[in-house]
């Protein structure tokens, strides 16, 4: 069982807002951890969406965008693309189980 | 361009062993953190081990800590996975993963994977 939870599914129609949460816990959200976004289409490399909470690395559209709060995170993805569609994961430190873990995944799934 | 190009995988049998490589390039590789990640078939990433540029800091998710071991060689920019007493649930897509850091004047961030590779398939089943 991961240390960070997401929903296993999102959905949206092309052009809507989707949002992903990633819930956790005291020993990493909760402990002020930093969360990281990835993107994962089957087949290939992830790609890094998001890090440190709310940063966009260059070329990553601002359609993107994440906060963090308490023991939670969530990722915003804003005029949703068919291109979007996907696997996220969040990561963060945990230091229970740690040191790193990742989210459960979520699938996205343009309509 | 930074490229990590991940070899090695294949087929075995349960209890047997696999050395991974990942041949890095297009970035000062002695400097990085370098990690290992995996997706077994259906399920979601998991990290499995990172070592720091030195090599002075090493760790390993429990579900792997015993039978994996991690190493690097600066010299030949290469990171490797040597992988004993292999099982089934060890069956998966295992990637190298480059350790990404940035400080922007008031806050640093680490402890983030900012380039992967594509892979290589592991599959442990008699």
């Amino acid at each position: 069982q991961s240390a960070l939870t997401q929903p296993p599914s999102v959905s949206g129609a092309p052009g809507q807002r989707v949002t992903i949460s990633c819930t956790g816990s005291s020993s990493n959200i909760g402990a002020g951890y930093d969360v990281h976004w990835y993107q994962h289409l089957p087949g290939t490399a992830p790609k890094l969406l998001i890090y440190g909470n709310n940063n966009r690395p260059s070329g990553v559209p601002d359609r993107f965008s994440a906060s963090k709060s308490g023991t939670s995170a969530s990722l915003a993805i804003t005029e949703l693309q068919a291109e979007d569609e996907a696997d996220y994961y969040c990561q963060s430190y945990d230091n229970r189980v740690g040191p790193y873990v990742f989210g459960t995944g979520t699938k996205v799934t343009v309509l | 361009e930074v490229q990590l190009v991940e070899s090695g995988g294949g087929l075995v049998k349960p209890g047997g062993s696999l050395r991974l490589s990942c041949a890095a390039s297009g970035f000062a590789f002695s400097t990085y953190t370098m990690n290992w990640v995996r997706q077994a078939p259906g399920k979601g990433l998991e990290w499995v081990s990172f070592v720091r540029a030195n090599t002075d800091s090493i760790y390993y998710a429990d579900s792997v800590k015993g039978r994996f071991t991690v190493s690097r060689d600066n010299a030949k920019n290469s990171l490797y996975l040597q992988m004993n007493s292999l099982r089934a649930e060890d069956t998966a897509v295992y990637y190298c993963a480059r350790e990404g850091g940035v400080c922007d004047g008031t806050n640093c961030y680490t402890g983030y994977f900012d380039s992967w590779g594509q892979g290589t398939l592991v599959t442990v089943s008699s």
